[in-house]
């Protein structure tokens, strides 16, 4: 399969824990990005990577989340401190960043904050 | 900063009727706009998408969407559903590297 994968699929943990999901894009992919979608909702940008640089951050990405693509290749996500409010899915899209593209998306992580 | 608007977040209509699903979306400047349908279990796929010339794009499935630009519209059809349609919907548009979506349509087809 050459889609966009996402680890794990779901993650429970307790409030104040930590957590990393981590995406592989689609080979030669060079912008990734990060999107959360709660309940009832579209999925709400968060960042976005153009190759290991992050391009862009959304005001929605407050001090506690961090996003990494050290190599240009697959991308870590990590809450630290969790809060219920951090329950959602997560979900990570690749393009290949050149002209007007489409984004594909993977499978998300859910997270579920007790 | 862009948005998207859906309306009618949830539509039942029985096999062979016609659907239409309505996006506005506030954005100035030029923008690519996308229809994406997510299957119960399945991750977001790409239905259609439109980046410019003729405004009626045709999607997989079926699909058609017509982008109106004077009604800043990108309206989605489909003549006759089937039973598989049952998906959620989401428009979106992208104007400056991001994507910006509506909150999505829940579709119910009864057979």
């Amino acid at each position: 399969d050459t889609g966009v994968s996402q680890n794990p699929r779901h993650k429970i943990t307790k409030r104040g824990q930590n957590v990393t999901f981590r995406c592989d894009p689609i080979s030669e992919h060079n912008r990734l990005y990060w999107y959360r979608q709660t309940l009832g909702q579209g999925p709400e940008f968060l960042t976005y990577f153009q190759n290991e640089a992050q391009l862009e951050k959304s005001r929605l990405l407050s001090d506690r989340f961090s996003a990494e693509r050290p190599k240009g290749s697959f991308s870590t996500l990590e809450i630290q401190r969790t809060e219920q409010g951090d329950s959602a899915m997560y979900l990570c899209a690749s393009s290949t960043g050149t002209g007007p593209d489409e984004q594909y998306f993977g499978p998300g992580t859910r997270l579920t904050v007790t | 900063a862009q948005s998207v608007s859906q309306h009618n977040h949830h539509v039942i209509l029985s096999e062979a009727a016609s659907l239409e699903l309505g996006c506005n979306y506030s954005y100035g400047g030029t923008v690519n706009l996308f229809w994406y349908v997510q299957y119960p279990g399945q991750h977001l796929q790409l239905l259609l998408k439109y980046f410019s010339g003729d405004p009626l794009v045709k999607g997989i499935k079926g699909f058609e969407a017509e982008f109106i630009k004077s009604k800043f519209s990108f309206n989605l059809r489909k003549p006759s559903v089937q039973w598989s349609d049952t998906a959620e919907y989401f428009c979106a548009a992208n104007g400056n590297n991001r994507l910006a979506f509506g909150k999505g349509n829940q579709v119910v087809v009864i057979p």
